[in-house]
């Protein structure tokens, strides 16, 4: 069964530093998405791709936060100086397409970050 | 005013019993309706779409009450598998964005 990708699976890093997450959705999917999920919260919607175009980062705080699909498959999600509130799971999920009603998501197993 | 709000729990029952939960939506124009399972520090997965007329899938059945902007998923002759945490989803009309709720937890005892 295709599944969605996600590298590293778990990350710790000192506040201020770099991260960058991995995503390689299901073949064939051109919407792509990166969601953050706090614990005992719901996954926030961070960046949506339809292929390699951003259709909605409205949730992004852009001032550290970067994400590309340059090639409209895999995707890359960065974050820039890392800090204390960003630890959480970073999921991505994949779609056939961006249309109401008939998007199920796949999700890949997340990656934990863990900002010290 | 949260877009999907769920009571958290967690609904602690035995196995073979009945539970059931609801989750509220705010926005009434909303069109789709889902539930999601999700393990312990693991990803959601669809569990079922929600219907307008309800719809069943084996133990879980799903009610969508437009009227009165919840839905509902109850399950019946709980197995310890079912133990999880429910996220509620909502499609965001207009920009087709799906909204999670905090998710509603269960655990099934033995």
């Amino acid at each position: 069964e295709a599944e969605v990708a996600q590298s590293p699976r778990y990350k710790i890093t000192e506040k201020s530093q770099a991260v960058a997450f991995w995503c390689d959705p299901i073949s064939g999917h051109a919407t792509l998405y990166w969601y953050r999920q706090i614990l005992g919260q719901g996954p926030e919607l961070l960046v949506q791709f339809q292929d390699e175009s951003v259709v909605d980062d409205s949730q992004l705080p852009k001032d550290r936060f970067s994400a590309e699909r340059l090639k409209g498959v895999d995707s890359t999600l960065k974050i820039q100086p890392a800090e204390l509130g960003d630890s959480a799971m970073y999921l991505c999920a994949s779609s056939l397409a961006w249309v109401a009603g008939n998007n199920e998501q796949f999700f890949g197993p997340g990656t934990r970050l863990t900002v010290l | 005013r949260k877009e999907v709000e769920q009571d958290p729990g967690p609904f602690n029952v035995p196995e073979g019993a009945t539970v059931a939960f609801n989750c509220t939506y705010s926005n009434s124009a909303s069109q789709s309706f889902f539930w999601y399972r999700q393990d312990c520090r693991k990803e959601p997965k669809l569990l079922m779409s929600v219907y307008s007329s309800g719809n069943e899938d084996g133990r879980f059945t799903a009610q969508l009450n437009r009227a009165s902007q919840y839905i509902s998923l109850l399950i019946r002759d709980s197995k310890l598998s079912d133990s999880a945490t429910y996220l509620c989803v909502v499609n965001t009309p207009n920009d087709y964005k799906l909204s999670f709720g905090a998710g509603t937890t269960v655990t099934v005892r033995a």
